[in-house]
């Protein structure tokens, strides 16, 4: 079972446009949500993160908007850069020991110049 | 340099043959974890430490066994490798204080099961 499902798998953007990439989650438990951006060849490296008690998180040019009733989160990248060419991942977790994260699927960006 | 080290980097294992990994952090972290990344799936969840001394399963641990040597080194091991574990495999920890906290990640190991 899926408990965060991401979506698109790829997404292509030109320069200077913006990239949106959903998520979705069916645990009400979760109550930390984070992006992680991963490089080729690289591990991923945490990126933005919104808890459930706030709609909206803005870090330069990436945004977390989140909707607790739909179960639902997004992350948007303005002004997008060949740079941010990278696999984006969503991730939820909840209270625990050890608060591990659930990963969403992935979404590939590709940025064209 | 502070971090999550990994070795292997890279490893090709024959069906049947054991091996581990290996992961050390330097930031005094409590949990550590470990992952496997597929295509299309993400990264899932294979073993976690909440805190020295302490294993717990994650999402897929068949196959799989770990130690937590102590605080900073957490070990995964395979004892009888299956094409079916070819993947990426990530270490990572994390350090829980206030409202917040975050995982690093170390920079994975390629293993391939012929």
């Amino acid at each position: 079972q899926q408990q965060v499902k991401q979506s698109p798998q790829s997404l292509i953007v030109q320069k200077g446009g913006i990239s949106i990439i959903n998520c979705a989650y069916e645990n009400t438990a979760f109550d930390y949500f984070p992006w992680y951006q991963q490089f080729p060849g690289k591990g991923p490296a945490l990126l933005i993160a919104i808890r459930p008690d706030v709609s909206e998180k803005k870090e330069g040019r990436f945004t977390i908007s989140f909707n607790k009733s739909a179960k639902q989160f997004s992350l948007h990248i303005m002004d997008s850069q060949p740079g941010d060419s990278a696999t984006y991942f969503c991730a939820a977790s909840r209270e625990g020991s050890a608060r591990q994260l659930t990963f969403g699927s992935g979404t590939q960006l590709t940025v064209l110049p | 340099n502070a971090g999550v080290t990994q070795t292997p980097k890279f490893q090709v294992l024959k069906t049947g043959q054991s091996m581990t990994l290996q992961c050390a952090q330097d930031m005094n972290h409590n949990s550590m974890y470990w992952y496997r990344q597929d295509p299309g799936m993400g990264l899932r969840l294979i073993y976690y430490s909440a805190s020295e001394g302490t294993t717990d399963k994650g999402e897929v641990p068949n196959g799989y066994n770990v130690s937590r040597l102590n605080k900073r080194e957490f070990s995964l091991r395979l004892e009888s490798a299956a094409p079916s574990q070819t993947s990426v495999y990530f270490c990572a920890s994390s350090v829980i204080s206030g409202g917040g906290y975050g995982y690093t990640f170390g920079s994975g190991t390629r293993l391939t099961v012929v």
